[in-house]
């Protein structure tokens, strides 16, 4: 079946490490998204890529990194930079433009960041 | 970046009962988009929403599309366990270009149902 894979699934870090979130999907969707969400504030949109070797930067990009070297993975890098890392991040994909209808994003299930 | 105005944030209801969220927004939306999220998932698509006006059911779950653009609703009707969660609406907008496919989500609603 398709869908996304998001691993791990809980991944602990410690003061000034860099940390890799990975996110894989199975679907061909041309547009992958990843998402940060912490308790009370919804989802709040970190980078984006329409294409393969593309993307752009979401409302919170400051202190993550990325890549899409391949359209079916989308890996997030959370550097040292990023002063609040812990929080609950959320990888999604959907088909590129031309695609109707529009079935919204396809999510994975998470990974839940610790800084310790 | 901007946000949806959910509400309301929490409901604590019983079993039976029924439900009713709204989103608004200051900028036209093309789609909307209902999510349910379950503890420690990603969120899974309810129902979408694409001309104003609509209405659509999924089951117990009704939601709209309102007539301005700018706002939807949902309704759950005789809740049951099960239906716990953080329910989020998400808003596209006309936009083209970069922007395509972009979304924009609520706060977020957090139901709580007691047996």
């Amino acid at each position: 079946d398709g869908g996304i894979t998001q691993s791990p699934k809980y991944l602990f870090r410690k003061e000034g490490q860099n940390v890799t979130l990975s996110c894989e999907q199975n679907l061909n969707h041309d547009a992958m998204y990843w998402y940060r969400q912490d308790p009370g504030q919804g989802l709040r949109l970190i980078y984006y890529s329409q294409i393969v070797n593309d993307f752009q930067k979401g409302d919170i990009a400051e202190g993550y990194s990325v890549s899409r070297e391949k359209k079916e993975s989308f890996p997030l890098t959370v550097t040292s930079a990023q002063k609040n890392p812990t929080a609950f991040y959320l990888c999604a994909s959907r088909p590129g433009q031309g695609h109707q209808p529009n079935y919204g994003y396809t999510f994975g299930s998470g990974t839940r960041l610790t800084v310790v | 970046g901007q946000q949806l105005n959910q509400s309301p944030q929490s409901m604590f209801i019983q079993e039976g009962e029924d439900v009713s969220m709204n989103c608004t927004s200051s900028s036209i939306f093309n789609t909307w988009l209902w999510y349910k999220q379950d503890p420690g998932e990603g969120p899974v698509l309810l129902i979408a929403l694409y001309k104003a006006g609509e209405l659509t059911s999924n089951g117990r779950l009704t939601a709209q599309f309102g007539i301005t653009r700018k706002d939807s609703f949902l309704n759950i009707s005789a809740s049951i366990p099960s239906d716990v969660g953080i329910y989020f609406c998400a808003g596209q907008l006309v936009a083209g270009g970069t922007s395509y496919g972009k979304l924009t989500f609520g706060q977020g609603t957090i139901l709580t149902v007691h047996p």
